[in-house]
């Protein structure tokens, strides 16, 4: 079975500094690993995905996401924090070979501090 | 070209009453599923639509239905509702990119949500 963990409910930064988002996935083939960010009363907007080849993947408002298969990891980060960033942000992945089913993790909430 | 659209965004519903909320997909994707996003669950998975079939169905009870047009457009429909379905309900279309690892649509797009209020 497919399945998303974001360890954290909640994630503080100080604006300027590095971000980290943590995900990590269980799938039985190959995963195919998404990124989205919700701002509050909205709907979920895409950020950036992995589907094969580079292992660094670049996507909108300056993230980007390591994927790590030996850690089952996929993590969200980006160079420098913006007070604009602070949203709810949610790591999916897609089973494409059965059940086109997405599985999204749990949230992670983002606060970028002044 | 235009996004997913969902009608309507905001409702009050009452206790025992039943509703029917709208999901307009990206024109050609054939893929609607929909979720359930509260404070305290996150975000679940109801169903997901394809080609007018049922193809995925996550755990919730049969009072929670849906179905999909010939234009891909879905509904869903909650009947008999209680306090606990207040939530905001999300829709996301996609192209099925079924065993094709090179797709370059692979990603769900998702629409701005229905907020459900039962009291």
């Amino acid at each position: 079975a497919q399945s998303v963990a974001q360890p954290e409910d909640q994630v503080n930064v100080a604006e300027g500094n590095p971000l980290t988002v943590k995900c990590t996935y269980s799938v039985s083939g190959n995963p195919y690993l998404f990124w989205y960010v919700q701002y509050p009363n909205r709907g979920l907007q895409f950020l950036l995905k992995y589907i094969t080849g580079d292992n660094l993947v670049k996507g909108s408002y300056g993230f980007e996401a390591e994927f790590n298969k030996s850690q089952t990891s996929f993590h969200l980060k980006k160079p420098s924090a913006l007070v604009s960033d602070s949203a709810l942000y949610f790591c999916a992945v897609r089973e494409l070979n059965t059940g086109n089913q997405f599985y999204f993790g749990t949230g992670t909430s983002l606060t970028v501090i002044p | 070209k235009a996004g997913v659209t969902q009608t309507p965004r905001y409702l009050i519903k009452t206790r025992g009453q039943q509703v029917t909320l709208s999901c307009s997909p990206i024109s050609g994707h054939r893929s609607v599923s929909w979720y359930q996003q509260t404070p305290g669950q996150g975000l679940q998975f109801l169903f997901e639509y394809f080609s007018e079939t049922q193809r995925n169905k996550g755990n919730f009870p049969g009072r929670f239905s849906g179905r999909q047009f010939s234009n891909s457009r879905s509904e869903m429909n909650v009947s008999t509702l209680e306090l606990g379905d207040s939530a905001l309900y999300l829709c996301a279309s996609s192209t099925t990119g079924t065993g094709n690892v090179r797709a370059k649509n692979t990603e769900a797009f998702f629409g701005q949500g229905t907020r459900l209020t039962v009291v």
